[in-house]
């Protein structure tokens, strides 16, 4: 069966530059969520997205920015990289917006040199 | 506000031994538990979740969890551990209200030794 789907599975970028990261939901589903995973953190919540508007909200920099696309695939945009942005960023996708199950990507690993 | 306290970081124990990952919430209202596992360099995985009904809850790899609400707890347990069950495992909640947004917790690492 079809997974989430996350590009690139790692992306090595340097201080101020700037990262787009990819998600592909499961088909049909219409619901996709940003959480980020600092080194030996717990996922924090990003941005959410259901029907191609935002959801719901949540630790994400002024720096970064997010959209769903009319194919419900999202990406999110990372501007003025810093060092501690480094991290793991997982995408999940869910079909509806109440408490469906939700599938997660294998992430991408972000590096900021 | 949600939060979620995992009160042990790294659980060490011997396999075919049970085990007990403890999980605490806080929340003024109706919540949703869900346990994930991550094993290396991957996505996290469900394990189960609990959103309303019977309060004990078996999942996938042989765990299940109860949900109390009076110590407002749902730890995860597992009767006979194996080698493959090291990972990092979170409590995560959601108030079913904000588009499943989850609150996780810190994260316990489950280590097995032979």
């Amino acid at each position: 069966a079809a997974g989430v789907i996350q590009s690139p599975r790692h992306l090595i970028k340097e201080k101020r530059e700037t990262a787009t990261l990819k998600c592909y939901p499961i088909p049909r589903h219409d619901t996709v969520y940003w959480y980020q995973q600092g080194p030996g953190q717990d996922p924090q919540f990003l941005i959410s997205f259901y029907e191609k508007m935002q959801s719901d909200k949540g630790s994400i920099p002024d720096r970064f920015s997010a959209q769903q696309f009319s194919d419900y695939h999202s990406e999110l945009n990372m501007s003025s990289l810093e060092l501690g942005d480094s991290a793991l960023y997982f995408c999940a996708s869910s079909l509806g917006g109440g408490n469906e199950k939700l599938f997660f990507g294998s992430g991408t690993q972000l590096s900021v040199l | 506000a949600q939060s979620v306290t995992q009160l042990d970081s790294q659980v060490p124990v011997f396999e075919e031994a049970p085990v007990e990952l403890r999980c605490n919430y806080s929340s003024s209202v109706s919540v949703y538990l869900f346990w994930y596992v991550q094993y290396p360099n991957q996505g996290l995985q469900l394990l189960l979740k609990y959103l309303s009904g019977s309060t004990l809850v078996k999942g996938i790899n042989g765990f299940e969890a109860e949900f109390n609400k009076s110590q407002t707890s749902f730890h995860l347990r597992k009767p006979s551990v194996h080698i493959s069950d090291t990972a990092e495992y979170f409590c995560a909640v959601s108030d079913g209200g904000g588009y499943n947004k989850l609150i996780f917790g810190a994260g316990t690492r489950l280590a097995v030794h032979p």
